[in-house]
């Protein structure tokens, strides 16, 4: 079964840094690209960026770039998103989801994780 | 221009049958992607490709698409189908990759 179980809820303070991660399993982690999405409250889902693990080829959304690092380790097949200085507005829930398919035609998202709350609040 | 477009929300009889549209210029290229999200749930995929379910989704769900407009419809709408239905697909236009609609929250009455 393929899987994608994220890390707990976390809790910092503005201008922490944070790093989740995404645990992958029942698939080959390094051949498929594995994406973020974030879900700020009551709001819709907004894609941030992926990540080749064979290579760490990665791609950022406009929106996200230079906000965040999105990284892995292949040895123990988890995906990270990470924060230098966390901002209020990073308030949300972040999912991770395997890429199905290829790029170049499009391709789909599926499984996604659980889901990562953070709260950033002073 | 890099958006997918849906309408916020749409309601259905229960047994009835409801189509949930998403537009943008980026389908003119790629097939969109329909996920649904129930409150407190993550996202599960629908159908992707040109009509694709996966295992688990009912055969009531079909996809189709037309120009620059790709349709989700739930044919003998149930209960359990009240969620937030996102299309996405890849961006044909900018730099985003990928674009999600803003979602369609579908009530069943």
């Amino acid at each position: 079964e393929v899987q994608l179980v994220q890390s707990g809820a976390e809790v910092r303070r503005p201008g922490e840094s944070l790093k989740i991660s995404c645990k992958a399993s029942g698939y080959s982690f390094a051949e498929t690209w594995i994406g973020w999405v974030r879900q700020m409250p009551g709001k819709g889902l907004e894609w941030m960026g992926l990540i080749y693990p064979g290579d760490s080829d990665t791609r950022y959304s406009p929106s996200f770039q230079g906000q965040v690092t999105i990284s892995v380790d292949k040895s123990i097949s988890t995906a990270y998103l990470q924060w230098k200085t966390l901002k209020a507005s990073d308030t949300a829930i972040y999912y991770c989801a395997r890429h199905v398919g290829t790029l170049l035609l499009g391709g789909w998202f599926d499984p996604w994780g659980q889901g990562t709350l953070v709260t950033v609040s002073s | 221009s890099s958006e997918l477009t849906q309408d916020p929300a749409v309601s259905v009889a229960l047994g009835q049958t409801v189509r949930i549209t998403c537009q943008g210029d980026s389908l003119r290229r790629y097939y969109a992607t329909w996920y649904y999200q129930k409150p407190g749930q993550a996202p599960v995929l629908v159908i992707h490709g040109k009509n694709n379910r996966p295992s688990g989704i009912p055969d009531r769900f079909s996809g189709s698409s037309s120009g620059n407009t790709a349709s989700l419809t739930i044919t003998g709408a149930q209960a359990e189908d009240e969620a937030v239905y996102y299309c996405n697909s890849r961006d044909s236009g900018g730099d985003h990759l990928f674009l999600f609609g803003a979602g369609t929250k579908v009530t069943v009455l």
